[in-house]
C-alpha cells in the first residue's frame, strides 16, 4: 500500500536554532498538506500546495516558518529560529486532487528545549 | 467560518461495551464529514466518511451518521475492544474548491480495558 513518506521520525532541537522537516507524498498525489498538532489537540493546517503552488497558507506563521516543493513532487517544511512554543507533530498528508481523500503520513515529532 | 465540536475525554470503557462519541460541526453549505484515529505514536487514518445528508459511514464496526438537521456526525460501535483504544478525530471539509483543506475537532480519547 502506497504510504505518505516523513522524516526524521523525531527531533529535538534548541531554541533559536533551525530545524527542517521533509516530506514525499503518494506518488502522482498533486495536493500536499503540511498540519501542525498540539499534544491534546486536533491538527490545524499550516500550508496547503497544489503541485508547486501555495494554495493556503494563511496559518503559516510566516516569520519563522517557510515551506517550499519546488517540482511539485517532495515538499520541505523550514522552522528558523525554533521557539519552545513549536514543540509538536507536525504531519504531511496528500491527495490525488483538490476534494479526494487524504493519505497522512507517520509525521515528525519535533521537541524544541 | 467552518468549525467542529467533539465530547471531551477521555473516555474509559470495558471490553465489549457500547461506544458513542458526540461530534457537531458548524459549517455553510453541505461539507463532507470524516472520523480519524490515531494509534500511540502514529499517524492519522481515516476510519469513516459522509459526504452527503443522511448518508452514513462505516468500517471496522464503528458508524456514523450525517445528520443535517441537527448538524451531528456521532461516532458509535456496539461492542468495542482494547484494540481501539486511540484518539478519535472528527474532521470536516467544506464544500466547494475553497474548502478543500480537512478541519478538525479536539480529539476524543478512548481507553478499553479487558
Amino acid at each position: 500500500e502506497a504510504e505518505v513518506a516523513q522524516s526524521p521520525r523525531y527531533k529535538i532541537t534548541e531554541k533559536s536554532q533551525a530545524v527542517a522537516f521533509w516530506c514525499d507524498p503518494i506518488s502522482g498525489h498533486a495536493t500536499l498538506y503540511w498540519y501542525r498538532q498540539i499534544l491534546g489537540q486536533g491538527p490545524e493546517l499550516l500550508v496547503q500546495f497544489q503541485d508547486e503552488s501555495v494554495v493556503d497558507d494563511s496559518q503559516l506563521p510566516k516569520d519563522r516558518f517557510s515551506a517550499e516543493r519546488l517540482k511539485g513532487v517532495d515538499s520541505t517544511l523550514k522552522i528558523q529560529p525554533a521557539e519552545l512554543g513549536d514543540s509538536a507533530m507536525y504531519l504531511c498528508a496528500s491527495s490525488l486532487s483538490q476534494g479526494t481523500g487524504y493519505t497522512f503520513g507517520s509525521g515528525t515529532r519535533l521537541t524544541v528545549v | 467560518g467552518n468549525s467542529v465540536t467533539q465530547m471531551e475525554g477521555p473516555v474509559t470503557l470495558s471490553e465489549e461495551a457500547f461506544l458513542t462519541i458526540n461530534c457537531t460541526y458548524t459549517a455553510t453549505g453541505y461539507p463532507s464529514l470524516f472520523w480519524y484515529v490515531q494509534y500511540p505514536g502514529e499517524g492519522l487514518q481515516l476510519l469513516l466518511k459522509a459526504t452527503k445528508a443522511d448518508d452514513k459511514g462505516s468500517n471496522k464496526g464503528f458508524e456514523a451518521t450525517y445528520r443535517k438537521e441537527t448538524t451531528s456526525f456521532h461516532l458509535e460501535k456496539g461492542s468495542v475492544q482494547v484494540s481501539d483504544s486511540a484518539v478519535y478525530f472528527c474532521a470536516l471539509k467544506g464544500a466547494g474548491q475553497a474548502g478543500t483543506a480537512l478541519i478538525f475537532g479536539k480529539g476524543t480519547t478512548l481507553s478499553v480495558s479487558s
